[in-house]
């Protein structure tokens, strides 16, 4: 059964500093897919990550993916306030009987203050 | 405008009451997808269609029922059996191998 981990489930981060938010997984699969929610919102896709290696960069965010370590990686670059949300990460379960069937981590909550 | 909707918003109902939550896509996606979010959680899958007349059972399907009778449309019944059915619901759609993308949400609250 596939698991997805991410860690930490909280994060307070001041404006300007760098972090990472982790997503490991427990069997194999080569899709994961970033999502953020805002409060009361819906999910917003922010990366798609297909291969081992890939990395994807949108404004102050990148994502990685280490298919063979099991490990995504979300860095956030000199947080503003805006990035406060809520980030999932979401796993392929390519041997569930289907695809596209995602499991989801269950979110790290993002809080940057001025 | 292509996209995912969800209706209604908010809804509210009385304990031992089935409802209908609808959701409706204009992306030509073949799969659709519904899932629960409680407070604090990650989203957990209910049921699953990869094609029209035919889903599958999600991870918490119990006290849920779903039809795919057109390949825009996947209500999704929240039954008298689920025993904590307040939450907020999503319906997401998705080419096959694409990523999905998910509609509004509809939160319901059963008093």
């Amino acid at each position: 059964e596939l698991k997805v981990e991410q860690n930490p489930l909280f994060l307070s981060m001041q404006e300007g500093k760098n972090y990472t938010i982790y997503c490991n997984y427990s069997t194999t699969s080569d899709r994961l897919y970033w999502y953020r929610q805002d409060p009361g919102k819906s999910l917003e896709s922010l990366f798609v990550l297909l291969s081992n290696g890939a990395v994807k960069q949108e404004g102050r965010l990148m994502a990685s993916l280490d298919t063979k370590a099991r490990l995504s990686t979300l860095h956030i670059t000199a947080a503003v306030h805006d990035l406060s949300a809520t980030y999932f990460c979401a796993v392929d379960d390519l041997y569930g009987g289907a695809t596209n069937k995602l499991i989801f981590g269950t979110g790290t909550l993002l809080a940057v203050q001025p | 405008d292509g996209g995912i909707t969800q209706s209604p918003k908010y809804l509210f109902r009385k304990e031992g009451q089935n409802v209908t939550l609808s959701c409706e896509q204009n992306l030509n996606h073949d799969a659709m997808y519904w899932y629960r979010q409680d407070p604090g959680q990650g989203l957990r899958l209910i049921y699953y269609s990869q094609i029209v007349n035919d889903f599958q059972k999600g991870d918490i399907a119990e006290g849920y029922s779903v039809s795919r009778e057109k390949k825009e449309s996947f209500p999704l019944t929240v039954t008298s059996a689920q025993k904590n059915p307040t939450a907020f619901y999503l319906c997401a759609s998705s080419a096959t191998g694409y990523e999905q993308y998910f509609g509004p949400g509809t939160r319901l609250t059963v008093t």
